[in-house]
């Protein structure tokens, strides 16, 4: 079945430094989600990318959809203390009623 | 845009008990919503989609007799845990489709439940 794969589990990174992670596949996406989840709060869509090759940007964020439709990263450029938490991407599956798919998630801790 | 808010955010009670989370969109109307569960350090686990205005679909291996869900509004869909038991105590959060963008779906703040 589908699955998402996604790296690295955990990420320990000095403040001020850029962050990257991604999520591969064995199927075709048409859509990758990136979410950020807080302790004890649900997840924030940070963004959305429809179109592949398509390269989106969110403030310090920027998301690329792979060319193939099989992969998709997440890049965090001059981290704060305030990125740190839990990254996840996410797809939706085949012939579902809109359900997603999630990737593992990526912690992210930000060394003092 | 795109809120969704869950109600309580935690709850504590007795082994036995039923217990009831809501989900609203408050900005958006949702034709679907999602119910998760989530146990530390892990992803979200999909239990159930909701419709408006028909029966929710279960995940393999989630009881529907014991998570009831109701989506009687394209605001509001309800989860009742019912009898709840120590093994149910967890993380639940709820997502919305909003019914004009493709896929994307926006979640509430979550819900801790603890049963005794």
């Amino acid at each position: 079945g589908q699955q998402l794969n996604q790296s690295p589990q955990s990420m320990f990174i000095q403040e001020g430094e850029d962050v990257s992670m991604n999520c591969t596949s064995s199927s075709i996406f048409n859509t990758w989600l990136w979410y950020k989840q807080d302790p004890g709060e649900g997840p924030v869509l940070l963004i959305a990318l429809y179109k592949a090759g398509e390269l989106t940007s969110n403030g310090r964020l920027t998301a690329q959809f792979g060319i193939t439709r099989k992969d998709s990263f997440l890049n965090i450029s001059a981290s704060i203390p305030s990125d740190v938490g839990i990254y996840f991407c996410a797809g939706p599956l085949r012939d579902s009623n809109y359900q997603l798919i999630w990737g593992a998630g990526t912690k992210l801790i930000i060394k003092p | 845009g795109a809120v969704v808010s869950q109600h309580p955010s935690w709850v504590i009670c007795k082994s036995g008990t039923s217990v009831k989370i809501e989900c609203r969109s408050l900005d958006f109307q949702a034709t679907t919503m999602f119910w998760y569960r989530q146990f530390p350090k892990q992803s979200l686990m999909l239990m159930a989609t909701s419709n408006e205005g028909s029966k929710a679909t279960y995940e393999q291996g989630v009881e529907k007799d014991k998570f009831l869900i109701n989506h009687a509004s394209l605001t509001l869909s309800t989860l009742t845990v019912t009898s709840a038991h120590p093994e149910d105590s967890s993380f639940y959060i709820c997502s919305a489709r909003d019914s004009l963008t493709y896929n994307e779906q926006f979640f509430g703040p979550g819900t801790r439940l603890t049963v005794l």
